[in-house]
């Protein structure tokens, strides 16, 4: 059971343009909602996160939107660089309960940013 | 503050053999994960412990895989008796106490078995 489902599988956008990565969950009971960046050899790092009483967030370029009620959350990157080209991963984890912080990842996003 | 360190960072073991896996979280962390990331996958989550304790083991493989995190030194992933099927990126996070923190990355571990 594959919890938390991102598209596209790859996307490919020219300098300047908007790269635009969805995921939606299944589990109600997350409550936080991160997203990673991975560069080839290198492990996840985390780019921006959310939690559900907001239903955007922005920093710099990147903003994350949210709609509760679909359970779907997408990942905005604006002005996309070349430097962007990276594994981009949305996640979701249950931080109410306060026992267990576990990380559930999407397949993840290969984006490649055209000069 | 140096980050995440995972040691080593490409393993090269042959079938039958064991796989040892080294994490040690940053300065004052005492939370840490493993994830394991197949080819073309996303990272899917292993074990959780903290110091002396697994707290969950729900996504570890019933057989050959076991995690620690003693007192001291590093957190241990070890693989018993690997097969083709294990060959991965493994990658450890860690997080402050107290829980609800962001997860720090390590750079992983690249397991092949040949």
């Amino acid at each position: 059971q594959q919890q938390v489902k991102q598209s596209p599988q790859s996307l490919i956008v020219q300098k300047g343009g908007i790269s635009i990565i969805n995921c939606a969950y299944e589990n109600t009971a997350f409550d936080y909602f991160p997203w990673y960046q991975q560069f080839p050899g290198k492990g996840p790092a985390l780019l921006i996160a959310i939690r559900p009483d907001v239903s955007e967030k922005k920093e710099g370029r990147f903003t994350i939107s949210f709609n509760k009620s679909a359970k779907q959350f997408s990942l905005h990157i604006m002005d996309s660089q070349p430097g962007d080209s990276a594994t981009y991963f949305c996640a979701a984890r249950r931080d109410s309960g306060g026992s267990n912080y576990k990380l559930t990842f999407g397949k993840g996003t290969l984006l490649t940013v055209n000069p | 503050n140096a980050g995440v360190m995972q040691n080593p960072r490409h393993l090269v073991r042959r079938r039958g053999q064991e796989a040892r896996l080294r994490c040690s979280p940053m300065k004052g962390h005492s939370h840490v994960y493993w994830y394991r990331q197949l080819p073309e996958e996303g990272l899917k989550f292993m074990v959780y412990l903290q110091k002396e304790n697994i707290i969950d083991e729900s996504g570890m493989p019933k057989e050959r895989f076991s995690a620690e995190f003693p007192k001291e030194g590093p957190s241990i992933l070890r693989i018993q008796q690997v097969v083709r099927g294990d060959s991965a990126a493994y990658f450890c996070a860690s997080s402050p106490p107290r829980g609800g923190h962001e997860q720090y990355f390590g750079p992983g571990t690249r397991l092949t078995v040949t």
